[in-house]
């Protein structure tokens, strides 16, 4: 099973420029959620969507979009990217009748220079 | 809104020894999921053990258990026999569960480094 896929594992970006990170998942849940962690540090929630076509912000929103335009994925864009968004990014899943466990990707390593 | 509270940044064990690892937490929900989960140096994160708000009872698997203190909002994480594989970095985690505002909105601590010494 190929779970939570992210791509791309690692990016290099130049202040201004925008990006697109990618998130699928194949064990049809209907929870997914976009964090970042920054070295050393917890993760915090960008955003998260309950269902295709719902999401809403997290603890941390302010230079990101997300759309959900289908139950599998559940991409981040970068607009006008900051060094403040260098981080590592976590896409992750889960499933409302279960047991609330977050399934996570490996993670996107982002530098913005 | 819900906080998780992780107060203990870095803490170490010598092998085979106990440690405890605490969490608080802040929310008005009575029905929600808690969470211990670790990230070990590969970044992957596992999930170590779960509660459900409205279970009595402790979780426990294996060598982790955790103390679920409903009233206090605290929600411990006690490894026994610790082993060098443990070393990692444990976060603490909320869920709201249910339907409504906040439903499925997954809330993590700053996390606790922990070390494992031979």
């Amino acid at each position: 099973n190929a779970g939570v896929t992210q791509t791309p594992k690692f990016r290099i970006l130049k202040i201004g420029q925008s990006m697109t990170l990618q998130c699928a998942q194949d064990m049809n849940h209907n929870y997914m959620y976009w964090y970042r962690q920054d070295p050393g540090m917890g993760l915090k929630l960008i955003y998260y969507s309950v269902g295709a076509g719902i999401t809403d912000k997290g603890e941390v929103p302010n230079g990101y979009n997300v759309s959900r335009s289908t139950t599998e994925d559940f991409p981040l864009r970068l607009e006008l990217a900051a060094p403040s968004q260098t981080s590592v990014y976590f896409c992750a899943s889960s499933y409302s009748r279960g047991t609330g466990e977050l399934f996570f990707g490996e993670g996107s390593r982002l530098t913005v220079l | 809104a819900q906080t998780v509270t992780q107060s203990q940044p870095e803490m170490s064990v010598q092998e085979a020894e106990t440690v405890t690892l605490s969490c608080t937490y802040d929310t008005s929900e009575n029905n929600y999921y808690l969470f211990w989960y670790k990230q070990p140096p590969s970044r992957q994160m596992i999930l170590v053990i779960r509660q459900e708000a409205y279970k009595q009872q402790n979780a426990t698997e294996n060598r982790f258990s955790v103390n679920f203190q409903k009233a206090a909002k605290s929600f411990s994480l006690k490894i026994s026999d610790s082993q060098l594989g443990d070393t990692a970095m444990y976060f603490c985690a909320f869920m709201k569960h249910g339907a409504g505002t906040n439903a499925g909105k997954s809330t993590f601590g700053d996390g606790t480094t922990l070390t494992v010494k031979p």
